[in-house]
């Protein structure tokens, strides 16, 4: 059964600190990883990664995949209470959906 | 701007009646899914369409019934049949050639009267 668990479920830090978000995957026809930040309603993109080792950065965001142990973490340095919401991995699998895979989210609150 | 909505934001459903949760894109988008989201869990796949006048079934398609007749719209209806529908429901699209990168609505929250 195909799998995404992230971890930890929730975080609370404050501001300035820098945090790092993890999601590993066990699924049988891997295409991509992918992050997303929902902060109220809608997920926002953040990143989409298909190679190992290549850091994707966006601001004080980054991300990178490791294919081999199968898991994606997603850092966050310096940051702000705007930052506060609920972090979304998913694996885009091949299949003939185009379709992602969820994991159930990492909370992050960040305090003043 | 293009981008999808999702309407009503809130939805109360009686017991025994079928509502219907509206989903429109102008990003001239192919496909488009709804996406079921229920607190600790991840986002379920319940119905998603790659063109016109076809869709397929998700992993939780039970209780739910979609329509394609226009590129711009994929309605959702949740049935009577559909037992636990308080959910928080998205709808997003996305366009060969993205990959799978989806574009979600703002989504609709239902609650059971």
């Amino acid at each position: 059964e195909d799998k995404v668990v992230q971890s930890p479920l929730s975080l609370v830090v404050h501001e300035g600190d820098t945090v790092t978000l993890n999601c590993s995957y066990e699924v049988t026809n891997f295409r991509s990883l992918l992050w997303y930040k929902q902060e109220k309603k809608a997920p926002t993109f953040l990143f989409m990664l298909t190679s190992s080792g290549i850091e994707k950065k966006s601001g004080r965001l980054s991300s990178i995949l490791d294919k081999k142990e199968l898991f994606s973490i997603l850092n966050i340095t310096a940051t702000q209470t705007g930052d506060s919401a609920v972090y979304l991995c998913a694996v885009g699998l091949i299949t003939g959906a185009n379709n992602l895979f969820f994991g159930t989210g990492t909370r992050l609150t960040v305090i003043p | 701007d293009g981008g999808i909505t999702q309407s009503p934001k809130y939805l109360f459903r009686k017991e025994g009646q079928n509502v219907t949760l509206s989903c429109e894109q102008n990003l001239n988008h192919d496909a488009m899914y709804w996406y079921r989201q229920d607190p600790g869990q991840g986002l379920r796949l319940i119905y998603y369409s790659q063109i016109v006048n076809d869709f397929q079934k998700g992993d939780i398609a039970e209780g739910y019934s979609v329509s394609r007749e226009k590129k711009e719209s994929f309605p959702l209806t949740v049935t009577s049949a559909q037992k636990n529908p308080t959910a928080f429901y998205l709808c997003a699209s996305s366009q060969p050639g993205l990959g799978e990168k989806l574009f979600f609505g703002s989504g609709t929250q239902l609650s059971v009267l």
